[in-house]
């Protein structure tokens, strides 16, 4: 069965810090991997995700994630983070070749002047 | 386009009272999808839909009815509202094409804040 863990629920970080924010998944199959970013009272909008073509999908607003099989990791990363990054981000896996997600507990990023 | 919109916006209950959520998609997508969130444990998929005339259960669908009134509409009833129906409610919808729909992008509304007193 497929699964999602987010490693810490809160991070904080210093403007124009690098962003990483963790991501561990489980799947019995290969899987299909998305980050979704969500602002203040608004609805999930997608950041990237990866279908199994290039191991390293570059998404929007700078962020970019690397698929690690090794690792079962798909770490959501960008180089400086700027204010407006301030958001809850979620990261998903593709329930068993469905459109169907599993959503990680979410991680929250703090932007600090 | 509107993309995904979901009514009310905010609603108040009493245990007991029943109301039901309305979510439309005007992407011609084939899949909908009904999520709860709650704080520290994400969003978990209560009900989907993966055409038109089909539905399906999720992780938590206890309480819960759907009905897929066409492919542009997917209603969210609770019944006898509790309150651990408290929450937030996001409807989302994807095109649902190939693969059963994996890897696609699912596209969210701005969702329901649902009080139950």
């Amino acid at each position: 069965a497929q699964s999602v863990t987010q490693l810490g629920s809160h991070v904080s970080v210093s403007e124009g810090a690098l962003v990483l924010l963790r991501c561990n998944y489980s799947s019995s199959v290969p899987p299909y991997l998305f980050w979704y970013v969500q602002y203040p009272n608004q609805g999930l909008q997608l950041l990237l995700k990866y279908t199994s073509a290039a191991t390293l999908v570059k998404g929007i607003n700078g962020f970019e994630a690397e698929f690690k099989k090794s690792e079962t990791s798909f770490h959501l990363t960008k180089p400086s983070a700027h204010m407006s990054d301030a958001a809850e981000y979620f990261c998903a896996v593709s329930k068993s070749n469905t459109g169907k997600l599993i959503f990680g507990q979410g991680t929250t990023l703090q932007v600090k002047p | 386009n509107a993309g995904v919109t979901q009514t009310p916006k905010f609603q108040v209950l009493k245990t007991g009272q029943s109301m039901t959520l309305q979510c439309a998609q005007d992407m011609n997508h084939n899949s909908m999808y009904w999520y709860r969130q709650d704080p520290g444990m994400g969003l978990r998929l209560i009900y989907y839909s993966a055409s038109e005339g089909t539905t399906d259960k999720g992780e938590v669908p206890n309480g819960y009815n759907v009905s897929r009134l066409n492919k542009r509409e997917f209603s969210l009833r609770l019944e006898s509202a509790a309150p651990s129906q408290t929450s937030v409610y996001f409807c989302a919808s994807s095109g649902g094409g190939t693969s059963g729909g994996a890897g696609e992008t699912q596209y969210f509304g701005p969702g329901t804040r649902l009080l139950v007193l």
